[in-house]
C-alpha cells in the first residue's frame, strides 16, 4: 500500500505561517473526509492534532488548521514557534478498508 | 485518564514469534475500534492493523498479512499482536492507539527488534 506523499521538509521563521501538503487519490484523501494529521517530536509517540480534515481535539492549539481541496489535504501552522519543530504525518481512510499514512514533513523553526 | 502500555518487545531472531500486549485504562475500551501502528527506526508510520470492538472485523497492511494476528479481551481491556515469520524489516517500534480514522490516544511504543 503506498503512503500519501509529503513534502520532506518545510521550514520558517517565528511567527509566520507554513503550509504542509498531503496528496494522495481519489480512493483515499479524495474521496472521503477521513484526513487527519499527526504531530512527534523525537523520541515521543504521534499526537492527533487534526481529524476528519479539519477538526482539533480538546486541547490542541488554534494555531493550527486543516483543509482538503481534491485529492490533497493540506495542514497549515499559523504563529510558528520554537515548539512548532517536529515530524508531521498526514493519515487518510483508503477504500480498500484501510488507513495509510503519509510520507512525514519535518517543520524546522529557523 | 486514557493510557495504553505496550508490553512484550524485545530481541527475536529472524524466522521467530513475538506477543505484542497493550494495556488499556482510562475509557470504556470496549467502545473502541483499536490499531496497531509501527514505526522502523529513523522511518515514517506505517498503520499495520485495526480491530473493531467485538472482534468481528479485522484488517491488515499487506507487509504483514498472513503472519501477524490482532485480537483482544475486552473483558480485561487488552489488545495484543501475534507477530510471527519475523523478519528483519518488522524491526521497529510497535504503538497501539485508539481508534481507527483518527487516534487519539498512542501508547508510549515498544521496540522489536528481528536481528540472528
Amino acid at each position: 500500500q503506498s503512503a500519501l506523499t509529503q513534502p520532506a521538509s518545510v521550514s520558517g521563521s517565528p511567527g509566520q505561517s507554513i503550509t504542509i501538503s498531503c496528496t494522495g487519490t481519489s480512493s483515499d484523501v479524495g474521496g472521503y473526509n477521513y484526513v487527519s494529521w499527526y504531530q512527534q517530536h523525537p523520541g515521543k509517540a504521534p499526537k492527533l492534532i487534526i481529524y476528519d480534515v479539519n477538526n482539533r481535539p480538546s486541547g490542541v492549539s488554534n494555531r493550527f488548521s486543516g483543509s482538503k481541496s481534491g485529492n490533497t489535504a493540506s495542514l497549515t501552522i499559523s504563529g510558528l514557534q520554537a515548539e512548532d519543530e517536529a515530524d508531521y504525518y498526514c493519515s487518510s481512510y483508503r477504500s480498500s478498508s484501510l488507513e495509510v499514512f503519509g510520507t512525514g514533513t519535518k517543520v524546522t523553526v529557523l | 485518564q486514557v493510557q495504553l502500555v505496550e508490553s512484550g518487545g524485545g530481541l527475536v531472531k529472524p524466522g521467530g514469534s513475538l506477543r505484542l500486549s497493550c494495556a488499556a485504562s482510562g475509557f470504556t475500551f470496549s467502545d473502541y475500534y483499536m490499531s496497531w501502528i509501527r514505526q522502523a527506526p529513523g522511518k515514517g508510520l506505517e498503520w499495520i492493523s485495526y480491530i473493531t470492538t467485538n472482534s468481528s472485523h479485522t484488517n491488515y497492511a499487506d507487509s504483514v498479512k498472513g503472519r501477524f494476528t490482532i485480537s483482544r479481551d475486552n473483558a480485561k481491556n487488552s489488545l495484543f499482536l501475534q507477530m510471527s515469520s519475523l523478519r528483519a524489516e518488522d524491526t521497529a517500534v510497535y504503538y497501539c492507539a485508539r481508534g481507527l480514522t483518527w487516534l487519539d490516544y498512542w501508547g508510549q511504543g515498544t521496540l522489536v527488534t528481528v536481528s540472528s
